[in-house]
C-alpha cells in the first residue's frame, strides 16, 4: 500500500522553539508537498519540492522553510514557532505531470505552541 | 493566481437522499480537478477527480460534473449513507496536477 508517513502525530512546542516536522514517503514520488489546515480556511500550500535539494515557495511560506537531501523525505522547518503555527499540517506526495495526477496525504501532525 | 470557492460549507442530508457539493474557479487555464474525502482524525483521500475534456465522470454512487464555460464543478453523491459524512475538499490544478489549489471544505452529515 502507497504509503506517506508524517513522523509525529501530535506535537506541543513552545514559543521560539525551533520544529522539525517530518515527511517521508516510499512510493519513489517525485513531487512533495506541505500544507497547513485550519478550520474554514481548508487546506494551504506552504511549500512544494518537485525534485531532490529543489524547493518552491507555496501561499503561505513565511515562517517556514524545508529540506528535500533525499528523494523520499521532506521535512517541513518552522524556524522560530509561534502560536498562529498552531494547525495541523498535513504532508503530500505524488507522481510528476504526465502519469499519476493524484496527491497521497500523510496522516497529519496537529501542533500546538504554547 | 486561482481562486476556488466550495458550497455549502456544511451540509446534512436524511440517509437516502442525495448531497451536491458546488466549487467555482477563476483560472480558465485549470485543467484537473480531483474531489478528497476527510473522515474524522484521518487524511484526505482523493475519492474521484475529472480532466478538462470531460464533461462527466461516474464511479458508483458517486458523480463529478465539470461546466468549462462557467468554470464550476459538482460532486454528487446518490443514494447517502452514514459512512459517508465527512469533510469534502475539491481542488483545482492549472498544470495538469503538479500543485492543487483546494476549497474551504464541506462537511457532509448524514443523518439516520
Amino acid at each position: 500500500d502507497v504509503k506517506v508517513t508524517q513522523s509525529s502525530r501530535y506535537l506541543v512546542k513552545r514559543t521560539g522553539e525551533k520544529v522539525f516536522l517530518e515527511c517521508v514517503q516510499d512510493m519513489d514520488h517525485e513531487n512533495m508537498f506541505w500544507y497547513r489546515q485550519d478550520p474554514g480556511l481548508g487546506l494551504r500550500l506552504i511549500y512544494f519540492s518537485y525534485d531532490v535539494k529543489m524547493k518552491e515557495k507555496g501561499d503561505i511560506p513565511e515562517g517556514y522553510s524545508v529540506s528535500r537531501e533525499k528523494k523520499e523525505r521532506f521535512s517541513l522547518i518552522l524556524e522560530s514557532a509561534s502560536t498562529n503555527q498552531t494547525s495541523m499540517y498535513l504532508c503530500a506526495s505524488s507522481l510528476p505531470r504526465g502519469r499519476n495526477y493524484g496527491y497521497t496525504f500523510g496522516s497529519g501532525t496537529r501542533l500546538t505552541v504554547v | 493566481g486561482e481562486n476556488v470557492e466550495q458550497h455549502p460549507s456544511t451540509l446534512s442530508v436524511q440517509e437516502g437522499d442525495s448531497a451536491v457539493i458546488k466549487c467555482t474557479y477563476s483560472d480558465s487555464a485549470s485543467n484537473y480537478f480531483p474531489w478528497y474525502k476527510q473522515e474524522l482524525g484521518k487524511r484526505p483521500q482523493l475519492i474521484i477527480d475529472i480532466r478538462s475534456n470531460v464533461g462527466e465522470k461516474k464511479d458508483q454512487r458517486i458523480a463529478v460534473t465539470l461546466n468549462k464555460t462557467a468554470k464550476h464543478f459538482s460532486l454528487h453523491i446518490t443514494e447517502t449513507q452514514p459512512e459517508d459524512s465527512a469533510v469534502y475538499f475539491c481542488a483545482a490544478s492549472g498544470n495538469y496536477g503538479q500543485n492543487f489549489v483546494f476549497g474551504p471544505g464541506t462537511r457532509l452529515s448524514v443523518l439516520p
